[in-house]
């Protein structure tokens, strides 16, 4: 089965860092995928981690452990427009996604 | 955009009917997932298909079929709908069923059953 647990929501304030959070326990684990969700839109991909360690893609990063089921999504010089959901997601094969609840991140001035 | 089409954008319909959702896939896309994302929910896996064939079921209720075409379009089919079905529906595309195949989404229908 797949159990996965982030933070409902996060406040942060324009210009700073934040860092969200999800463990997993997924079985057949074969990566995690992050995506971005803005209220009412579809999601757009943001990054995937196979394996350990840091990716970075310009202000985003996104870190894998898998030996302790806990990946984080890592965003620098917080903008105004980065406030929305941001949903981890492991992958299994066949390219099956499970998604969390989400992190709804509100950026303030 | 992404390249993926959904169609209709809003539905309001009324408890009991039978509501047909299609999706086109973006061009070279293979695979096609269907996902439900309720008021205030998490996005749920429903069905995959890839190349015509069902890969994978999530949680669909017995009351919603899905199919994929020839042509890769799907179209998902709602029925008996009950107030709790009320939610957006989402379409995605990949170009294989390959770990790390990023899954690329529709613009999604809202569907509204009053």
């Amino acid at each position: 089965g797949q159990n996965i647990d982030q933070p409902t929501e996060m406040t942060a304030t324009e210009g700073a860092i934040v860092q969200i959070n999800c463990t997993y326990q997924t079985s057949g684990f074969n990566g995690l995928f992050w995506y971005q969700q803005h209220a009412g839109e579809a999601p757009t991909f943001l990054s995937y981690n196979v394996l350990d360690g840091l990716e970075e893609k310009g202000r985003f990063s996104s870190f894998l452990s898998r030996s302790k089921g806990y990946s984080y999504l890592l965003l620098k010089e917080l903008q105004m427009k980065d406030s929305a959901s941001y949903l981890c997601a492991p992958v299994k094969g066949g390219n099956m996604l499970t998604f969390g609840g989400g992190t709804r991140l509100m950026v303030k001035p | 955009d992404s390249g993926v089409t959904q169609t209709p954008k809003h539905l309001i319909t009324a408890t009991g009917q039978r509501v047909t959702l299609r999706c086109s896939p973006r061009s070279g896309d293979l695979s096609v997932y269907w996902y439900q994302q309720s008021l205030d929910q998490g996005l749920q896996f429903l069905i995959q298909y890839y190349n015509g064939e069902e890969r994978a079921k999530g949680n669909i209720l017995e009351r919603f079929s899905a199919q994929q075409f020839p042509d890769l379009h799907s179209e998902l089919n709602l029925s008996s709908l009950e107030l709790g079905d009320s939610a957006l529906y989402f379409c995605a595309s990949s170009v294989d069923i390959d770990r790390g195949n990023e899954q690329f989404f529709g613009p999604g229908t809202r569907l509204t059953v009053l």
